[in-house]
């Protein structure tokens, strides 16, 4: 009973350092989210993706890449990571449904230090 | 456009005191509400949620009504206990079939014995 996996759970880079932050859902969503958690922001959505092989910019996407080559994962990276990055992602997914009633199911965050 | 207006925290209650956390949003037409729990050093869960002028999402004691008159959706319980101590998030899905959320600031609980 997986739900939502993000990985890794913490990380610390140098400025300008690459990585990725991978999700995996094993609900069979079609879509899937990604955000930023900062102190007094709430979380703010950076890319998200309506089905396998589509991605879209959300809120904050500036020097962000995702993509979602399969259904169940949607990869989030960073090519030249910066101090402002520095915060908690999460990964998020629900199903497509006739409306807006699905809520969405959340992973526990990747802590991410930038240096 | 849209947005969500929580009430500022932290809030500090002793066990058994009645618990408000305050939502205001800004929407076009009819969005659905939620109401998410972030526990320390997890991830969000799902509270309750509504979905149309009215409605009243309830959930482990916690109650919100949708008042599209006031566009709020006011987080409330009658006692509140130490393990309710989280962050609180309320949020919307405008309209549109994306259902991305849009989220509030949050208001950290702590609930003292």
């Amino acid at each position: 009973n997986a739900g939502v996996t993000q990985t890794p759970k913490f990380r610390v880079l140098k400025t300008g350092q690459s990585m990725t932050l991978l999700c995996a859902q094993d609900m069979n969503h079609e879509y899937m989210y990604w955000y930023r958690q900062d102190p007094g922001m709430g979380l703010r959505l950076i890319h998200y993706s309506v089905g396998e092989g589509t991605t879209a910019k959300g809120e904050v996407p500036d020097g962000y890449n995702v993509s979602r080559l399969k259904k169940q994962n949607f990869l989030l990276g960073l090519e030249s990571a910066a101090p402002s990055q520095t915060s908690v992602y999460f990964c998020a997914s629900r199903p497509k449904d006739r409306g807006r009633r699905q809520p969405q199911h959340f992973g526990d965050g990747t802590r991410l230090s930038i240096l | 456009g849209n947005s969500v207006t929580q009430m500022e925290g932290p809030v500090t209650l002793s066990e058994e005191a009645f618990l408000t956390i305050n939502c205001t949003y800004t929407a076009t037409g009819y969005p659905s509400l939620f109401w998410y729990v972030q526990y320390p050093g997890e991830g969000l869960q799902l509270l309750l949620k509504a979905t149309k002028a009215d409605d009243k999402g309830s959930n482990k004691g916690f109650e919100a009504t949708y008042r599209k008159e006031t566009t709020s959706f006011h987080l409330e319980k009658g006692s509140v206990q130490v393990s309710d101590s989280a962050v609180y998030f309320c949020a919307l899905i405008p309209l549109g079939n994306t259902g991305k959320l849009i989220f509030g600031q949050g208001t950290t609980l702590q609930v003292k014995p």
